[in-house]
């Protein structure tokens, strides 16, 4: 089974440009999870989706910040336009979503590194 | 959401058992404890999650005590690809819905 995708692996843009990130989570799994970690900082969360539903977007840093799950399939993050600070590593996790226990496993890809010149 | 504290870095060597622990005074009752392993260039991985006594799985073990304010992660006998991040991580997940809440983790680095 494959695991969650992300493209690209590695962006550089210069500041003021837009950014496009994908990611394809594991087929069948409803929930799908953005975080990313910015240089010396930890793992923070920025939203989540349920299908193609906003569940809980309140780590996004600011409007500049775009999320679209179109069809509850992959999604999209849109950097525009992008700032030096949003350099970091942007991690997509999913999950299945059909847990009735506390916790449902999130598996993570392997992250894209977005470089802001 | 209970914050946890572990340490930043361990040093072990190959062969070892290495035993990391993370306290998280503030934990709620709905509350599970999750681990998770980084390693470089890629994402978290989920390792093992428990909510109390002791989980074992083919990975690693997790203890807990009762009062629960602790956990920790045993590795058996690791070698040099254990060498990452890891992190401890607790919350009532769907409740708080989905999101984890990650610490800075402890890199451990295994030696030949």
């Amino acid at each position: 089974e494959a695991g969650v995708t992300q493209f690209p692996s590695h962006s550089v843009i210069e500041k003021g440009q837009t950014v496009t990130l994908r990611c394809d989570p594991i087929s069948g799994h409803d929930n799908l999870y953005w975080y990313r970690r910015v240089m010396g900082k930890e793992i923070k969360f920025l939203l989540h989706f349920v299908k193609e539903s906003k569940q809980d977007e309140s780590g996004m840093p600011n409007n500049r910040f775009l999320a679209e799950r179109t069809g509850g399939t992959y999604s999209t993050l849109k950097v525009q336009p992008a700032e030096l600070e949003d350099s970091g590593v942007y991690f997509c996790a999913s999950s299945q979503g059909t847990a009735t226990t506390s916790t449902d496993t999130q598996y993570f890809g392997p992250g894209t590194r977005l470089t802001v010149l | 959401l209970a914050k946890t504290t572990q340490p930043i870095s361990m040093d072990s060597y190959e062969g070892q058992e290495v035993n990391i622990t993370c306290s998280h005074n503030n934990i709620a009752t709905n509350d599970y404890i999750t681990w998770y392993q980084q390693f470089p260039s890629q994402g978290p991985r989920f390792i093992i999650q428990g909510y109390k006594t002791k989980v074992t799985n083919e990975v690693a073990s997790l203890f807990i005590p009762a009062d629960r304010k602790s956990s920790t992660l045993s590795l058996p006998r690791v070698s040099l690809s254990d060498t990452a991040v890891y992190y401890c991580l607790v919350g009532a997940f769907v409740l708080q819905g989905g999101k984890l809440i990650f610490g800075q983790g402890t890199e451990l680095s295994v030696k030949p």
